[in-house]
């Protein structure tokens, strides 16, 4: 099956820093979602982005699936940006499923 | 509704109990899904429905598992006789149609199985 790699696996920053998380996925895919996992659990949408580049806020995110890599960045970090960050892929074969990474755990430290 | 609603959000129970948690969709989709998350990692598909129909049930770890849909709306996930390795975070999602489509989560319910 298709193979999605996050990394870091861990990331600290201090309150301000900016930071790049990496997803690698090893086949096409039709769609591809980040999302924010928060202290209290909750898995929050912040990109579908299956290809290109989209901006919400300080947070932008860009997909080259051609190269079948995707990059979500964080501007000015704050601590309410701590949780988990998972990048999940629906492989192009119409199984609609979404396949998660294992994701990656930021801190921010005031 | 406007968001995807799970109950309860918390269920604990002892082994070998039936559990059923509930997934109430955003009210204009067509597709549902449920998720298994173990803690620490990240969430698993289990099976999809279209509407009523079950296209896909390959996620299902056992035959304990079983889910419906049976009016295209409200989705129950059934876990028979619950084993400890069982526990973990029970997610739906749902999604306008299946496929190229933004998928959305519920909060989950948080299933201890003791």
């Amino acid at each position: 099956g298709i193979q999605v790699e996050q990394s870091p696996p861990d990331l600290i920053l201090q309150e301000g820093a900016n930071s790049t998380l990496r997803c690698n996925f090893s086949d096409s895919v039709n769609n591809l979602q980040w999302f924010h996992q928060n202290p209290w659990g909750q898995l929050i949408n912040l990109f579908y982005i299956p290809s290109g580049t989209k901006q919400n806020g300080r947070l932008s995110a860009t997909t080259v699936a051609t190269e079948r890599y995707s990059l979500l960045y964080i501007s000015s970090s704050q601590t309410t940006d701590s949780g988990v960050y998972f990048c999940a892929v629906e492989r192009m074969d119409s199984s609609y499923k979404l396949i998660f990474g294992s994701g990656t755990r930021l801190l921010v430290r005031p | 509704g406007a968001g995807v609603s799970q109950s309860p959000r918390y269920k604990v129970t002892k082994r070998g109990q039936d559990v059923t948690l509930r997934c109430d969709p955003i009210s204009s989709h067509a597709t549902l899904y449920w998720y298994q998350q173990a803690l620490g990692q990240g969430p698993e598909f289990l099976t999809y429905f279209n509407y009523e129909a079950q296209p896909d049930k390959s996620g299902l770890p056992s035959d304990r598992f079983s889910a419906e849909r049976p009016e295209g709306s409200i989705s129950t996930l059934t876990i028979q006789r619950t084993e400890q390795r069982d526990s973990a975070m029970y997610r739906c999602a749902s999604s306008l149609v299946p496929g190229y489509n933004e998928q959305f989560f519920g909060p989950g319910t948080r299933l201890t199985v003791l």
